[in-house]
């Protein structure tokens, strides 16, 4: 069973850029990936699916200040001129048998 | 533009049952699979249920199955999430989703508002 490791918390100052990380466990380097973000009280909203070439595809209305890439089993949500709005919980997920898995969430503040 | 509506939620005693719906809009519903995924308070995302967009299949997490089924109405653009047995531990906020990619073709993924289910005497 794949496992998607995120750091809990990440903080960032306002108009600049973040990276997060999503970690694939071991033997699943290849697994495609999607982001979304949850705001308190919000509907989560789907960001992209992040493939392991680092070929994305934004979600409906998502800007390109969103931007995705990988590395290994590493994946990447890269989020620019950081605005108020950004700050919330951002999730990674990927896909097994008729699954979602889903990490555990990082934080992130926008100081 | 697609649209996904909760509904259904409530307080609800510990061994009761209780009915969720997500009535979908603003896509062709019989083309997508859809999922149940929940937020415990003060926890993260947890994936519950999938079934496929022709209703031939679907799958549950170990701590639901065989408690809770899902199920969909394609005249309706409605799936829905019977939940029986319901536990203290089961008080989330329910949403609905639906994931991006549709025969091959990917673009958006999609999620509701959520609705609220409270287990409590």
């Amino acid at each position: 069973q794949v496992v998607l490791t995120q750091s809990p918390t990440a903080s960032a100052s306002l108009g600049a850029s973040v990276k997060l990380t999503c970690t694939l466990s071991s033997g699943h380097s290849t697994y495609s990936i999607a982001w979304h973000k949850h705001q308190p009280g919000k509907g989560p909203r789907y960001l992209m699916k992040l493939d392991s070439d680092g070929s994305h595809i934004n979600g409906d209305g998502i800007p390109d200040r969103f931007s995705g890439s990988s590395s290994g089993a590493e994946r990447y949500l890269t989020i620019s001129r950081l605005q108020s709005d950004d700050e919330a919980d951002y999730y990674c997920q990927t896909w097994g048998t008729g699954t979602w898995i889903f990490g555990g969430g990082t934080k992130l503040t926008v100081l | 533009q697609v649209q996904l509506v909760e509904s259904g939620g409530r307080v609800v005693q510990p061994g009761g049952s209780l009915r969720l719906s997500c009535a979908a809009s603003g896509f062709i519903f019989n083309h997508y699979g859809m999922h149940w995924v929940r937020q415990v308070p003060g926890k993260g995302l947890e994936w519950l249920t999938f079934i496929r967009y022709d209703g031939t299949k679907s799958y549950y997490i170990d701590s639901v199955r065989g408690r809770f089924t899902i199920s969909r109405d394609d005249s309706k653009n409605t799936v829905y999430l019977e939940m029986k047995s319901l536990r203290r531990e089961d008080t989330a906020v329910y949403f609905c989703a639906r994931g991006p990619c549709s025969g091959g073709t990917c673009f958006s993924g999609y999620w509701g508002l959520g609705t609220l289910v409270t287990v409590s005497s």
